[in-house]
């Protein structure tokens, strides 16, 4: 069953301005994994955070997890129209052990990066 | 080239057929998953595979069939019991404590 919820649900930026969406959840997790998806198109993997980390940065892209809160932030700094697409925030439990692609996922985000 | 290929990128089904959806991966990952999406929604779990000849049922695991007789390969049957089948359906892999590798999909439509 899929838990937690994506924050917003859609959002409409320029380019050059910053994204954020939030992502929450229930329960435990042991790692949490932002993905990218054009449309009609597989997922690319974007950053995995684990339980005991914080804050991770990849590029353009920053996440932050807090686990007292159940939360998780993704923000994408000098937006590009060619960051348009949906963003998913998937959720590893303990569950999983070591197999991190058994994942719930939330309904996403879809971001619109206007030129 | 390294990764995970689905096979056929549309497919059609008829009322009370099975169907097969190819998922094959050249990245020597142990794990390997089946993930359903419908529009608008984010993915929910069918079935999983840690290892060959092994296999775990996901969230919605009901009118779907998998085998894992090869690292290589993790086919998903829909069968007549999934009564809406109309979907998205991603296949993964992954190695431990690592993310997952998505294919690119196979759009199934019951006609």
């Amino acid at each position: 069953s899929q838990q937690g919820e994506e924050d917003p649900q859609a959002l409409s930026i320029q380019e050059g301005e910053n994204a954020t969406m939030n992502c929450s959840y229930k329960t435990s997790i042991n790692n949490l994994q932002w993905y990218r998806q054009n449309s009609g198109r597989g997922l690319v993997h974007l950053i995995l955070i684990r339980s005991n980390e914080r804050e991770k940065h990849s590029g353009r892209l920053r996440v932050t997890l807090d686990t007292s809160k159940k939360s998780s932030s993704l923000l994408i700094t000098a937006s590009r129209a060619a960051d348009t697409a949906s963003y998913f925030c998937a959720r590893g439990s303990n569950a999983g052990g070591t197999s991190y692609g058994k994942l719930t996922f939330g309904q996403g985000t879809i971001l619109t990066v206007h030129p | 080239d390294g990764g995970i290929t689905q096979s056929p990128k549309y497919l059609f089904r008829k009322e009370g057929q099975n169907v097969t959806l190819s998922c094959e991966q050249n990245l020597n990952h142990d794990a390997m998953y089946w993930y359903r999406q419908d529009p608008g929604q984010g993915l929910r779990l069918i079935y999983y595979s840690q290892i060959v000849n092994d296999f775990q049922k996901g969230d919605i695991a009901e009118g779907y069939s998998v085998s894992r007789e090869k690292k290589e390969s993790f086919p998903l049957t829909v069968t007549s019991a999934q009564k809406n089948p109309t979907a998205f359906y991603l296949c993964a892999s992954s190695i431990t404590r690592t993310e997952a590798f998505f294919g690119q999909g196979t759009r199934l439509t019951v006609v």
